[in-house]
């Protein structure tokens, strides 16, 4: 059983709409990460969210972290083919001092 | 900056033989991880390091696996007899802030 729940598992969209990705947990966390992996590379890191209710801008993409800290969103306006690739969610647990990932969100943006 | 530097970046190899992994982690980053991922899923943490000393090894299979990192930079991790169900990325990441992890490319680890 994944500790992190992300939807959907895959998710597959023509260039320029947009789309959200779902990172739940029943567990408090004290910080959440965004990463992205491409085929061959490690995850990138592209965001880390640290305050309940906080939302955070990286151009065409916002996420948001969840008042209680057991979830967080990703969305991406005006998807590009660009944007492909895997994104995993990761919660930062203090008890333990650890980073737990999700099973990840296959995004596939098709031109 | 250079970043995390893994190699090999691909293994493959016969079952029950050994394979070990190596990481050179980002100059001043302390804290160095070895992530085992499979297919599908995410990376899931097998040993964590602080400097030299291994301060979570609790996922580490230690019949088979074993890990060092001497003078606290660079790590080792080795898997000895490997079996067909080794077969994964093996990530090595490291961290100043310690919820904020920068991965290498990881080594994917064929097993026949």
């Amino acid at each position: 059983t994944q500790l992190l729940e992300q939807s959907p598992q895959f998710l597959s969209i023509q260039e320029g709409e947009n789309l959200t990705v779902y990172c739940n947990s029943s567990s408090v966390f004290s910080s959440l990460q965004w990463y992205r992996q491409e085929p061959g590379e490690g995850p990138v890191l592209l965001v880390t969210v640290v305050t309940g209710g906080e939302v955070k801008k990286l151009k065409r993409l916002t996420f948001q972290f969840g008042d209680a800290r057991k979830d967080s969103s990703l969305h991406i306006t005006a998807a590009q083919t660009g944007d492909t690739g895997l994104y995993l969610c990761a919660g930062f647990m203090e008890y333990g001092n650890k980073l737990v990932f999700g099973a990840g969100t296959i995004l596939r943006v098709k031109s | 900056e250079a970043g995390v530097v893994q190699s090999p970046r691909y293994k493959i190899i016969e079952k029950k033989q050994p394979v070990a992994f190596w990481c050179n982690p980002i100059s001043g980053h302390n804290t160095l991880y070895w992530y085992r991922q499979n297919l599908g899923q995410g990376p899931e943490l097998l040993i964590r390091y602080e400097n030299e000393e291994a301060v979570d090894d609790s996922q580490l299979p230690k019949d088979r696996f074993s890990a060092e990192r001497l003078k606290g930079v660079d790590s080792t991790l080795k898997i000895q007899p490997a079996e067909l169900g080794d077969s994964a990325v093996y990530l090595c990441a490291s961290s100043y802030v310690r919820d904020e992890q920068y991965f290498g490319p990881g080594t994917r680890l064929t097993v026949t």
